[in-house]
């Protein structure tokens, strides 16, 4: 089975820093997709940034960027500058190949201070 | 992209009745989602439903009490059978996205069971 894992439920970062949200998989597929996505409080879910497992770089996608470690199989997002607007619950997310379905971790509460 | 709206966005109901959610998106689309998610917590699959078959249910969740019709590539519904208490969550519909593998949200629809 796949499993998501996100050991940290909290983080806080002052405005204009840079923080890392943390993000392990296990599976034994090599063709799988990895996602990041927010939800601000009571707000719909937003797809940040995608991984494609073949791709070797890191996807980025403006502020927001990824680790992707395939034999580590850790998958951290980084966002710099860091806005009032980030906050919200970030949770990071794994799909199989043409499965479709989605594997969410737990997630993790991003507080962004002023 | 999509741009996916749900009806009701939240609804107070008494246990025992049953609620229908709607799920519309903005373009054609072959795979869509129901997911339950728990305010705080992580987002939980409960079927996967597409245009022309039966929906796929995952563990734990059953056609009786999650009846879900799929009429079209824009449209479905999700219904809450005979709710108890244990009922009350977030019900929130995704989209896949054929070229990316990416899926997208709807805004959700906040259910509470007294």
């Amino acid at each position: 089975a796949q499993t998501v894992t996100q050991s940290q439920p909290e983080m806080s970062v002052q405005e204009a820093e840079t923080v890392t949200l943390s993000c392990t998989y296990d599976t034994s597929e090599n063709n799988y997709y990895l996602f990041w996505y927010k939800q601000p409080p009571s707000r719909q879910m937003i797809l940040v940034i995608r991984q494609e497992a073949y791709k070797q770089q890191n996807a980025t996608e403006n502020r927001f960027s990824v680790n992707f470690q395939k034999a580590a199989k850790s998958f951290s997002l980084k966002i710099s500058d860091s806005q009032l607007g980030d906050t919200a619950m970030y949770f990071c997310a794994f799909m199989i190949g043409a499965n479709s379905k989605l594997t969410f971790g737990k997630g993790i509460t991003l507080s962004v201070r002023p | 992209s999509a741009v996916i709206s749900q009806k009701p966005s939240r609804d107070i109901c008494q246990r025992g009745t049953s609620l229908t959610i709607q799920c519309q998106v903005d373009s054609q689309v072959t795979m869509m989602f129901w997911y339950r998610q728990q305010p705080g917590q992580s987002l939980t699959l409960i079927a996967t439903a597409n245009q022309g078959s039966e929906a796929t249910y995952e563990s734990g969740f059953v056609i009786d009490k999650f009846p879900i019709s799929r009429p079209n590539l824009t449209f479905s519904t999700l219904t809450v059978s005979n709710m108890s208490p244990e009922d009350s969550s977030i019900y929130l519909c995704s989209v896949l996205t054929g070229v990316f593998y990416e899926q997208y949200f709807g805004p959700g629809t906040r259910l509470t069971v007294t």
